[in-house]
């Protein structure tokens, strides 16, 4: 069964400072991994993805993650945070195995970025 | 291109009633998908439809169902409704390239009493 974990349910930074929010999964083939993020009252925003290819991605809003296959992980980073970017961020993995568009979530990080 | 629009944005019904909830994806999106997002489970997958087809399910009982129209708005029906299904239920549409990102709606939130 696939999985995914966010170890940190909080991640606390300054502004300017880099931020890191961690991601390991677990899935049977080959994962493709999404990141989202979810503002108060609103649906998930799409942030990036890795499907194959670079294992360093860039997505939207400065935002990066670098897949790594041995160690399962796809941490989400960003090297100079904003007060905006605090919100919910989620990891998400799907497979061919199980179906692309079935995505299975971690339980959320909350970052809180302070002034 | 405007977003997916999920309707009613907020329900509040009581046990035992079913809900039906709407769903219209973004122009040219042919897929979409449901989850349910609540604090005790996260976010859960219920189904995909694609092309008025469901193409793959989650893990819920069978009093949770969908179907989607031939202009791929998709609508989900929950029927004896009970406390627990208390939720917001997201909507997400993607194109019909199989490895295309899902676009979420702003969710409608459903509060059973």
């Amino acid at each position: 069964a696939q999985s995914v974990a966010q170890p940190e349910d909080q991640v606390n930074v300054a502004e300017g400072n880099p931020l890191t929010v961690k991601c390991t999964y677990s899935v049977s083939g080959n994962p493709y991994l999404f990141w989202y993020v979810q503002y108060p009252n609103r649906g998930l925003q799409f942030l990036l993805k890795y499907i194959t290819g670079d294992n360093l991605v860039k997505g939207s809003y400065g935002f990066e993650a670098e897949f790594n296959k041995s160690q399962t992980s796809f941490h989400l980073k960003k090297p100079s945070a904003l007060v905006s970017d605090s919100a919910l961020y989620f990891c998400a993995v799907s497979s061919m195995n199980t179906g692309f568009q079935k995505l299975v979530f971690g339980t959320g990080t909350r970052l809180l970025v302070s002034p | 291109k405007a977003g997916v629009t999920q309707t009613p944005r907020y329900l509040i019904k009581t046990r035992g009633q079913q809900v039906t909830l709407s769903c219209s994806p973004i122009s040219g999106h042919r897929s979409v998908s449901w989850y349910q997002q609540t604090p005790g489970q996260g976010l859960q997958f219920l189904f995909e439809y694609f092309s008025e087809t469901q193409r793959n399910k989650g893990n819920f009982p069978g009093r949770f169902s969908g179907r989607q129209f031939s202009n791929s708005r998709s609508e989900m029906n929950v029927s004896t409704l009970e406390l627990g299904d208390s939720a917001l239920y997201l909507c997400a549409s993607s194109p019909s390239e199989t490895r295309a990102s899902q676009y979420f709606g702003p969710g409608t939130r459903l509060l059973v009493l």
